[in-house]
């Protein structure tokens, strides 16, 4: 089944305590991007992935870094996570024109 | 990407069809029309796109205007699975995630 999976789906921690959300996708897609969901502001971009060891970023990259040694592979990391990083997030990814998969969701919370 | 509009909301009775509109007056002629939903507590899911003819498949029916700057997503009989936001999105670039406006909640009623 194709899809794209994330983890944790739920995640409590404290601030300043590194976290990394991981993603992966078994479509063998080029693209993937992570998105961040919040009440009144909507689905807004974080980070995305053309291939392989290129990224770029979103419209809201600060406070994340991302990677991609893998194709299959797109983890979010939060070095130093703050409140305002208390989010629903979203992975996703696509090859070209195609339709857009989307993982099913991590919710975090950051004390 | 050029801008689309949607109704904040919309309202319709179970079983009978939805029409779900966007305007989109500045498309581009390479921009293709992408529909999205997202049901409560999930992620987005691809419903259908289309260019410029309309598209029909196994959610849901595209009726694109002649001039292209307007859409509709027709669901041709709404059931409570429905409930959703539904994302009209334009697209001419496969290179970059897609960019999500607010939307149209479609509240269905039993």
């Amino acid at each position: 089944e194709a899809q794209v999976t994330q983890n944790p789906r739920y995640l409590i921690t404290v601030t300043g305590k590194k976290l990394t959300v991981t993603c992966s996708q078994n479509m063998n897609h080029e693209y993937m991007s992570w998105y961040r969901q919040d009440p009144g502001l909507g689905l807004r971009q974080i980070y995305y992935s053309m291939n392989v060891e290129v990224t770029d970023k979103g419209d809201v990259p600060e406070g994340y870094k991302v990677s991609r040694k893998e194709k299959r592979n797109f983890p979010l990391i939060l070095e130093s996570p703050s409140p305002n990083q208390t989010s629903l997030y979203f992975c996703a990814s696509w090859d070209s024109l195609n339709e857009q998969f989307f993982g099913p969701g991590t919710r975090l919370t950051v004390l | 990407d050029a801008k689309t509009t949607q109704p904040n909301s919309m309202e319709s009775n179970e079983e009978e069809p939805v029409h779900l509109p966007c305007n989109h007056s500045t498309i581009s002629g390479t921009d293709y029309i992408h529909w999205y939903r997202q049901l409560p507590s999930q992620g987005p899911e691809y419903v259908i796109h289309g260019l410029t003819s309309n598209v029909n498949n196994r959610m849901a029916s595209l009726a694109i205007a002649e001039d292209r700057k307007s859409s509709t997503l027709i669901l041709h009989r709404a059931t409570l699975r429905d409930a959703a936001v539904y994302y009209c999105i334009l697209r001419n670039s496969g290179n970059t995630p897609l960019v999500f406006g607010k939307g149209t909640r479609l509240s269905v009623i039993a």
